[in-house]
């Protein structure tokens, strides 16, 4: 089953407002997650790593007073698309380790994102 | 040039077919590989990691070439429900688990 869960799995937002992304580790705590963006036809690119209780380190080129991540408990990453634009139209995912050092990740469903 | 490459493909092949794809990384310091399968619209799944000896999971056999930092996949007997994007994964530790994607191979399986 699902170890990591991401929530919406779609929304349909207007240009200008805000849009939070959820994403949960289900049966497990998770000091660090890790949020991606996928264009179509494109790879996943990782945008920032969340680390809870402090901030977030963000990848280059990524703005991180628009995509604002809270990691405030060990089972729960945010991800709030602010001031959204049609360009921020994209899937997110969202992912965790459940393991130790070089253990492959567990992605949530992912969220698909349209601005209009 | 981009840390992971892959062949984009797509890769039509008919059922029971071989089918290889390829993958090179740019980053010795890389400790950790893996192939994910992604379907259309959907996240990544892992199908494998990859091991210096070579591992086989089934039809699936994966090989990692550290010295000419390379990775394979081979899917023997393809079936239909194998058509998806098949992703090359490089992971770096250091406390967490940082991957890098390849932007992934399309296969699409025929009758």
């Amino acid at each position: 089953g699902a170890v990591v869960s991401q929530h919406p799995s779609w929304v349909i937002c207007k240009s200008g407002t805000s849009v939070k992304i959820e994403c949960r580790s289900l049966d497990f705590q998770a000091t660090t997650m890790f949020w991606y963006r996928q264009f179509p036809k494109q790879s996943l690119m990782l945008m920032a790593t969340s680390n809870e209780g402090s901030k977030a380190t963000y990848e280059q080129g990524v703005e991180k007073d628009k995509f604002l991540i809270n990691h405030a408990s060990l089972t729960l990453s945010t991800l709030t698309v602010t001031s959204a634009h049609p360009e921020d139209s994209s899937f997110y995912i969202c992912s965790a380790n459940k393991g130790q050092g070089s253990s492959p990740l567990h992605f949530g469903n992912g969220t698909r994102l349209t601005v209009t | 040039r981009k840390e992971v490459e892959q062949d984009p493909g797509p890769f039509n092949v008919p059922e029971g077919a071989t089918v290889a794809f390829n993958c090179t990384y740019s980053n010795s310091a890389s400790q950790s590989f893996f192939w994910y399968r992604q379907d259309c619209r959907k996240e990544p799944k892992l199908l494998m990691s990859v091991y210096s000896s070579g591992n086989e999971d089934g039809r699936f056999t994966a090989q990692l070439n550290r010295a000419s930092q390379y990775i394979s996949l081979l899917i023997r007997d393809s079936k239909l429900s194998d058509s998806a994007t098949y992703l090359c994964v490089v992971g770096f530790s250091g406390g967490y688990n940082k991957l890098i994607f390849g932007a992934g191979t399309r296969l699409a399986v025929h009758p």
